[in-house]
């Protein structure tokens, strides 16, 4: 079984400061990964997607991928209390078509 | 923007009833997913579709379970009779390809909780 792990947290920063998430996969095989937020009683919303080993920036969000570690991050700048949601990382399985999902993250950014 | 959309978002039945929930993909979209998410859990796969007929199903989807696309728009699933271990969050989602060394993404619908009593 392919899995993708996540802390499950509660991770708690103040307003304006650096929120710091974090995936290890176990699939060698993944290329894609994705963070999708989730508020609660909502749908998955796509932030970003990362391919190659490095980092991705969008806005307030960095996406950071290292294929040899097998690890995936995403950091948000200034958080907001907006931002409070679960964080849900995803990574395609081998067939392409199914994305698998780790528990997510919970992050309360307090004002 | 375009995007998912389905119904009902709320569906309450008895157990051993058979439902039917209700996707409209992307309209340019080609590829149709279901998900579900149990209250707590993580979100998991069910089947992708594409070109009219299944690609990829998980263990969840057994034979209690089906999709269909009966018209340009429609995407359905439908569980024949459902058990209470139903009653979970299901997701559409739909993706332009699912190419995965393509930029395109799935995205997902509002979801429709169902609820099995």
């Amino acid at each position: 079984q392919k899995e993708v792990e996540q802390n499950s947290g509660p991770l708690s920063v103040p307003e304006g400061a650096i929120a710091s998430l974090n995936c290890t996969y176990s699939d060698r095989g993944s290329q894609s990964f994705f963070w999708y937020r989730q508020y609660s009683g909502k749908s998955p919303e796509l932030i970003m997607s990362i391919y190659s080993n490095g980092d991705k920036e969008d806005g307030r969000f960095t996406a950071q991928l290292n294929k040899a570690s097998q690890y995936v991050s995403l950091l948000i700048r200034d958080s907001q209390p907006s931002d409070s949601a679960t964080y849900l990382c995803a990574a395609y399985s081998n067939s392409g078509y199914a994305l698998n999902f780790g528990k997510g993250t919970s992050l309360l950014v307090t004002p | 923007e375009p995007e998912v959309t389905q119904t009902p978002s709320h569906q309450v039945t008895q157990m051993g009833q058979e439902v039917i929930l209700r996707c409209v993909p992307i309209s340019n979209h080609l590829y149709f997913y279901w998900y579900r998410q149990i209250l707590g859990q993580k979100v998991e796969f069910l089947v992708s579709f594409y070109n009219n007929e299944i690609s990829e199903k998980s263990e969840i989807f057994d034979d209690q379970f089906s999709v269909e696309r009966p018209d340009g728009s429609n995407f359905t699933l439908k569980i024949r009779s459902t058990k209470l271990e139903d009653s979970a969050m299901y997701f559409c989602a739909s993706e332009t390809s699912a190419d995965e060394s393509s930029t395109d993404t799935q995205y997902f619908g509002p979801g429709t909780r169902l609820t099995v009593l």
